[in-house]
């Protein structure tokens, strides 16, 4: 079945402790994207990836590190995270960069 | 890629059609319209893309004015399934591709 899979679906941490939330399509997909959603602000971009190596920041990319070693793999890495990413996050994937993205079912961290 | 606007809430009786306006007045010739939906706190779901044409597939139809300013997403016969928040985005087929998803139409079909 075609998905992307993120894992942990939920993490409650502490200020300050490195954490990385794992995302994985197997879709063979080039494009992969990370977004936040925060009540009434909608979904933000964090970072994207065109391809292997190649990322590029979104609208809100601040206290976030991302890579991309293996297509099939696009971590989101929160060095030292603050109360203010507490959020729901979401990866997405799709083809191309300009074709329809199909989305995770979400991890929603909690920083305490 | 050109901004769109749309309301922030509408509601539909089940079983009639729902139509979701998205105004998208800078569009350029070779920016697509899209459109996702997010059921609660569900990854959102793709349901349709179109460039001039109207699209139809199995799960809405897309209509686009001829001069490509405005566009309105049909669920012909709204379920309550359908509860949503529905987001209009523009995207062009090259350059970047950052997203900008917005805050959406929030659809609620009553019983």
């Amino acid at each position: 079945e075609a998905q992307v899979t993120q894992n942990p679906r939920y993490l409650i941490t502490v200020t300050g402790k490195k954490l990385t939330v794992t995302c994985s399509q197997n879709m063979n997909h080039e494009y992969m994207s990370w977004y936040r959603q925060d009540p009434g602000l909608g979904l933000r971009q964090i970072y994207y990836s065109m391809n292997v190596e190649v990322t590029d920041k979104g609208d809100v990319p601040e206290g976030y590190k991302v890579s991309r070693k293996e297509k099939r793999n696009f971590p989101l890495i929160l060095e030292s995270p603050s109360p203010n990413q507490t959020s729901l996050y979401f990866c997405a994937s799709s083809l191309r960069g300009y074709q329809p993205q199909h989305f995770g079912d979400g991890t929603r961290l909690s920083i305490l | 890629d050109a901004k769109t606007t749309q309301p922030p809430s509408m509601d539909c009786a089940e079983g009639r059609a729902a139509n979701l306006p998205c105004n998208h007045s800078t569009i350029s010739g070779n920016e697509y319209v899209y459109w996702y939906r997010q059921i609660h706190s569900q990854g959102p779901q793709y349901i349709i893309h179109g460039l001039k044409n109207n699209e139809t597939n199995e799960m809405a139809s897309l209509i686009i004015t001829e001069d490509r300013k405005s566009s309105t997403l049909i669920l012909p016969h709204a379920t309550l399934r359908d509860t949503a928040v529905y987001y209009c985005i523009v995207k062009e087929t090259s350059g970047t591709y950052k997203y900008i998803f917005g805050t959406g139409t929030r659809l609620k079909v009553l019983a």
